[in-house]
């Protein structure tokens, strides 16, 4: 049992670039998230999914897109790298919705823009 | 915009001490609160969990929890160096899916 998975580990773009940060999870929980965070802060929520084929915008999605075709995968596309987007990318899955729940993390993926 | 609330820090004490973090959230409807370590360089580790009013005690780790007060708190007991990392407090919203997140108190225990 791997848990949840993200590769890669570490990426440097430059701007303009696309690049999509892979996220799988072999638990089969139905909610998977995507987090973002900056030195010194909190964990900001980018996109979540409630299950396959259903995703939603988080506190900060602008410049991001997901999409959830299989319970396992949840992919994070970046389209047009900017600076402002370096930053570690976590993601986390829960196995369901409820007052007992708690998300599980990945080990990050490090984004460098330049 | 619902919040979680923390004191960045620096928060030192020495080892042998009681290490105690804060945290106070906006979402009355919030049920269920979580404190995760985050060692540097490392994803968040789930380390306490706490969904009624009152303490609720693991090992050297207290969460205490106050709904009339929306606060929440961790006390470590008999701090280790290895205690030596970033907590970040979180509360569940309502719905039961999401998660807010605190910035994070930074603890450093001197040895």
């Amino acid at each position: 049992n791997a848990g949840v998975t993200q590769t890669p580990k570490f990426r440097i773009l430059k701007i303009g670039q696309s690049m999509t940060l892979q996220c799988a999870q072999d638990m089969n929980h139905n909610y998977m998230y995507w987090y973002r965070q900056d030195p010194g802060m909190g964990l900001k929520l980018i996109y979540y999914s409630v299950g396959a084929g259903i995703t939603d915008k988080g506190e900060v999605p602008n410049g991001y897109n997901v999409s959830r075709s299989t319970t396992e995968d949840f992919p994070l596309r970046l389209e047009l790298a900017a600076p402002s987007q370096t930053s570690v990318y976590f993601c986390a899955s829960q196995r369901d919705r409820g007052s007992v729940e708690t998300q599980y993390f990945g080990p990050g993926t490090r984004l460098l823009v330049l | 915009q619902k919040e979680v609330e923390q004191n960045s820090g620096p928060l030192s004490v020495p080892e042998g001490a009681i290490a105690s973090l804060n945290c106070t959230y906006s979402d009355r409807g919030s049920q269920s609160f979580f404190w995760y370590r985050q060692y540097s360089g490392k994803s968040p580790e789930l380390i306490m969990s706490i969904y009624s009013n009152g303490d609720k005690e693991d090992g050297r780790f207290t969460a205490q929890l106050n709904k009339a007060s929306q606060y929440v708190s961790l006390l470590i007991r008999d701090s280790q160096p290895s205690d030596s990392a970033t907590y970040l407090c979180a509360g569940l919203n309502t719905g039961g899916f999401k998660t807010i997140f605190g910035a994070g108190t930074r603890l450093f225990v001197k040895a």
